[in-house]
């Protein structure tokens, strides 16, 4: 069994400042960890993935995510807000269970940007 | 290159209608997917499809969903008998394969459904 708790549903920056978005999850197995993001009205894009390979990994747009096993965490940070940002982050936790592919979804985290 | 296509990219439908739900996946993807998103809600898993495994329907709400997809590759959503709860965003998503270098899954754009 695997789950992912995105712990914060909105999360509210200034233009220029740091963003957190914050991800634990719990897997039996050796996961792959993927940050989605969707714009209003658009479909779900990658942002980065992690298999296991580098603890930190780099994604598009400035994003990064810093894989910690010991605190089951996968956090989304970026140094610098841009409003184009401003969007819905899912945190994912994909893991074969049972033979089959389980892929499971945090709840999302809306990260608005004010200029 | 391609990415994953969905049709129709709206749909109204009446209750008590049937409908379906076209997904065309990025070629060569093994894998595929199907997802519901409801308003304010996250990602719904219905059915999956590996190679020629038979799908995993874990997900499907009730018996009135089924899915099918035909030669490895197009897959087709169908939803008997429309009710209101059904109104929802139908995601669909490819993977080149399901082991860890290869399950990046890829979304396409959509299919908003409104049952009135």
């Amino acid at each position: 069994a695997q789950s992912v708790t995105q712990l914060d549903s909105h999360v509210s920056v200034s233009e220029g400042t740091p963003v957190l978005l914050r991800c634990n999850y719990s897997s039996s197995y050796s996961p792959s960890l993927f940050w989605y993001v969707q714009h209003p009205n658009k479909g779900l894009q990658l942002l980065l993935k992690y298999t296991s390979a580098a603890t930190l990994v780099k994604g598009i747009n400035g994003f990064e995510a810093e894989f910690k096993k010991s605190e089951t965490s996968f956090h989304l940070t970026k140094p610098s807000a841009h409003m184009s940002d401003a969007a819905e982050y899912f945190c994912v936790v994909s893991a074969m269970d049972t033979g089959r592919r389980a892929l499971t979804f945090g709840s999302g985290t809306r990260l608005q940007v004010q200029p | 290159g391609a990415g994953v296509s969905q049709s129709p990219s709206n749909k109204v439908t009446e209750k008590g209608k049937d409908v379906e739900l076209r997904c065309d996946p990025i070629s060569g993807h093994t894998a595929l997917y199907w997802y519901r998103q409801s308003l304010g809600q996250g990602l719904e898993f219905l059915i999956y499809f590996q190679g020629n495994s038979a799908p995993d329907k874990s997900g499907l709400p009730s018996d009135r969903f089924s899915a099918e997809r035909t030669g490895g590759s197009v897959s087709t959503l169908t939803i008997q008998r429309t009710q209101q709860e059904d109104s929802a965003v139908y995601l669909c998503a490819s993977s080149l394969g399901a082991g860890p270098s290869t399950d990046t899954q890829y979304f396409g754009p959509g299919t908003r459904l409104t049952v009135l």
